[in-house]
């Protein structure tokens, strides 16, 4: 079966680094996403990797390694604005997005 | 980044009634739209797969004939539940593509409330 696999919840200071990561068991990969979602919110494209590698937005960046199976997204600098849940998805075989649970981010000041 | 517009933001509606959503891709063509339901403190959960022209593709154990999708055009879905009941009430979120391994660009989500 596809499955992607991501923490449930993270806490972090403000100003601080925080990483998320994401594996992935899936029929095929086409790239992956992460995509940031504020509470009551639809959700807001952050990032798309398709080739190994870091891909870096300004406080924000994400690494794929496809032979791990293996993403992650690299918060810097982190503000109050930042408190959202951050969910992972992978694109199959059938480029169908498949989506992981979310991580929700809770960041203290 | 493209623009997809869902209308309405919210909606109040009674038992047994129906109602509609409409999905709106405003600067771009959508080849496909998605329709996805959220519950509180939950990810998104697929409903259907709609290409323009085509019926939609429900995922399984989504009842087609509650949950009308129609994909009349390039730019516009939408989406009908009907009869509603309380269970029915939740976030309803659309996106569309404008191609294969493109991504996807999301509307503002509807919040349905069924009293």
């Amino acid at each position: 079966g596809q499955n992607i696999d991501q923490p449930t919840e993270m806490t972090a200071t403000e100003g601080a680094i925080v990483q998320i990561n994401c594996t992935y068991q899936t029929s095929g990969f086409n790239g992956l996403f992460w995509y940031q979602q504020h509470a009551g919110e639809a959700p807001t494209f952050l990032s798309y990797n398709v080739l190994d590698g870091l891909e870096e937005k300004g406080r924000f960046s994400s690494f794929l390694s496809r032979s791990k199976g293996y993403s992650y997204l690299l918060l810097k600098e982190l503000q109050m604005k930042d408190s959202a849940s951050y969910l992972c998805a992978v694109l199959d075989s059938n480029y169908q997005l498949i989506w992981g649970a979310g991580t929700k981010l809770i960041i203290k000041p | 980044g493209a623009v997809v517009s869902q209308h309405p933001s919210w909606v109040i509606c009674k038992s047994g009634t129906s109602v509609k959503i409409e999905c709106r891709s405003l600067d771009f063509q959508a080849t496909t739209m998605f329709w996805y339901r959220q519950f509180p403190k939950k990810s998104l959960m697929l409903m259907a797969t709609s290409n323009e022209g085509s019926k939609a593709t429900y995922e399984q154990g989504v009842e087609k004939d509650k949950f009308l999708i129609n994909h009349a055009s390039l730019t516009l879905s939408t989406l009908t539940v009907t009869s509603a009941h309380p269970e029915d009430s939740s976030f309803y979120i659309c996106s569309a593509k404008t191609g294969m391994d493109t991504e996807a660009f999301f509307g503002q989500g509807t919040r349905l409330t069924v009293v």
